[in-house]
């Protein structure tokens, strides 16, 4: 079984400014992929960004990078030049690869990190 | 279409009683999921549908939990003789099976048993 640990409950960040949020997991798989989630108060998760295992560049869409280490199973999420409408509730989220590994595509989550930028 | 949706928003039941959910997942995905979300924790997987075939189920899905997806296009999350701690929220999310699989969930439905 996976598990998937966001150790930082909270966390705040000014405006403008960069922070990065921590996730570890744990596997024995070598093939999945990993996803950081956002849920705003009006609760609808979306997709922030997603990284394949067996590709070692790290992912990055727009203000947001991730730095995957896969030998440590370290998953961190940063945010540049933070905005006001970053703040929600962040999830890291582990999947095995569906057809490598025959399993859905279910996820597993971490408890989250409540992010909140202030002015 | 707008994405997955999810009715009803908010459910209020007293103890005992059986409440029903519906989701209606993106047109073209064929992977539908069920998960459930309880306050300060992630969500956690319930089951999930591939077309019609409901094809996994978490042991967290009691005898009390049935979910159907009848044609291949909504779902129904039914709970009967709901308990105290049912009282969370259902979220629902669809995907495609191959090519781009990340999951797009919708707005959830709240269910409070009192």
């Amino acid at each position: 079984a996976q598990t998937v640990t966001q150790s930082q409950p909270e966390m705040s960040v000014q405006e403008a400014e960069t922070v990065t949020l921590s996730c570890t997991y744990d596997t024995s798989e070598s093939n999945y992929y990993l996803f950081w989630y956002k849920q705003p108060p009006s609760r609808q998760m979306i997709l922030v960004i997603r990284q394949e295992a067996y590709k070692q560049q790290n992912a990055t869409e727009n203000r947001f990078s991730v730095n995957f280490q896969k030998a440590a199973k370290s998953f961190s999420l940063k945010i540049s030049d933070s905005q006001l409408g970053d703040t929600a509730m962040y999830f890291c989220a582990f999947m095995k690869h569906p057809l490598l590994t025959g399993g859905g595509n279910k996820l597993t989550f971490g408890t989250g990190t409540q992010l909140k930028v202030e002015l | 279409d707008t994405g997955v949706s999810q009715d009803p928003r908010h459910k209020i039941t007293k103890r005992g009683q059986n409440v029903t959910f519906r989701c209606d997942p993106i047109s073209e995905h064929n992977r539908l999921y069920w998960y459930r979300q309880t306050l300060g924790q992630g969500p956690e997987f319930l089951t999930y549908f591939q077309n019609e075939a409901q094809l996994e189920k978490s042991r967290l899905l009691s005898d009390r939990f049935s979910a159907e997806r009848p044609k291949g296009s909504f779902s129904t999350l039914e709970i009967q003789r709901t308990e105290q701690g049912d009282s969370a929220m259902y979220l629902c999310a669809s995907s495609l099976a191959t090519g781009r699989t990340e999951a797009f969930f919708g707005q959830g439905t709240r269910l409070t048993v009192v």
